[in-house]
């Protein structure tokens, strides 16, 4: 069976300090990978996405990055954090065979990222 | 932009009575739909899609309506229970290889024992 895992669960970090957040797919083979964060009171807004190794697409411009090193495994970076990195941090994959099936994203089980 | 809206915030339901989400969207290229529900601190758990090509899919206690028309999507939840109680988000996609989800900004639903 297919399982993501995503750590830290929890972070808190200083304002200019870097941040990495990892995350790994188990059971599947060239899945789509997914970064959203869920700001206080707001929705899940997709941060990036890759559809294969090396291949990362941002969907709006800010102060984190994305690489995607190995198939199964996906970074979220920043070199400075600021206040306003504050967020939940959610890992996700699909597949075609996913989408065909019926069946959406699997998330992971987020990483709440506190900012001070 | 918002293309996906989920204009209610929050809602209130009595257990065993019927719950309704609501959910519009603006891009008439969505042709792919699914609801999920979120506990805080947890990532969203899937609940439930439907595809442009029907009006209706059920599973269980879960039915997903679509108006392609009207672009509007509802989520019923029949009859609901306690532990219903939860953030839920409606997403939208268009066909393409990267299967990339918009999101509502979700709607807390609370059922009342």
């Amino acid at each position: 069976s297919q399982t993501i895992h995503q750590w830290p669960a929890t972070l808190v970090q200083p304002v200019g300090s870097p941040l990495s957040l990892e995350c790994t797919v188990e059971g599947t083979s060239n899945p789509n990978l997914y970064w959203y964060r869920q700001a206080a009171g707001r929705g899940l807004q997709l941060l990036f996405y890759s559809v294969g190794i090396g291949q990362i697409s941002s969907e709006v411009p800010q102060n984190l990055s994305a690489s995607r090193p190995q198939d199964r495994q996906f970074i979220l970076s920043s070199k400075k954090l600021l206040l306003s990195d504050s967020g939940f941090y959610l890992c996700a994959w699909s597949t075609r065979l996913h989408r065909v099936r019926g069946y959406g994203y699997t998330f992971g089980s987020g990483t709440r990222l506190t900012v001070v | 932009d918002q293309q996906v809206k989920q204009n209610s915030p929050s809602l209130s339901v009595q257990e065993g009575r019927i719950s309704i989400l609501n959910c519009d969207y603006t891009n008439s290229m969505f042709d792919y739909f699914l609801w999920y529900k979120k506990y805080p601190a947890e990532g969203p758990t899937f609940l439930i899609s439907i595809s442009s090509i029907k009006d209706k899919n059920e599973d269980g206690r879960f039915t997903v309506f679509l108006n392609k028309s009207a672009k509007h999507l509802s989520l019923h939840i029949v009859p609901s229970q306690p532990g219903d109680s939860a953030v839920y988000f409606c997403a939208a996609s268009a066909t393409s290889g990267t299967y990339k989800y918009i999101f509502g900004t979700g709607t807390r639903l609370k059922v009342l024992a």
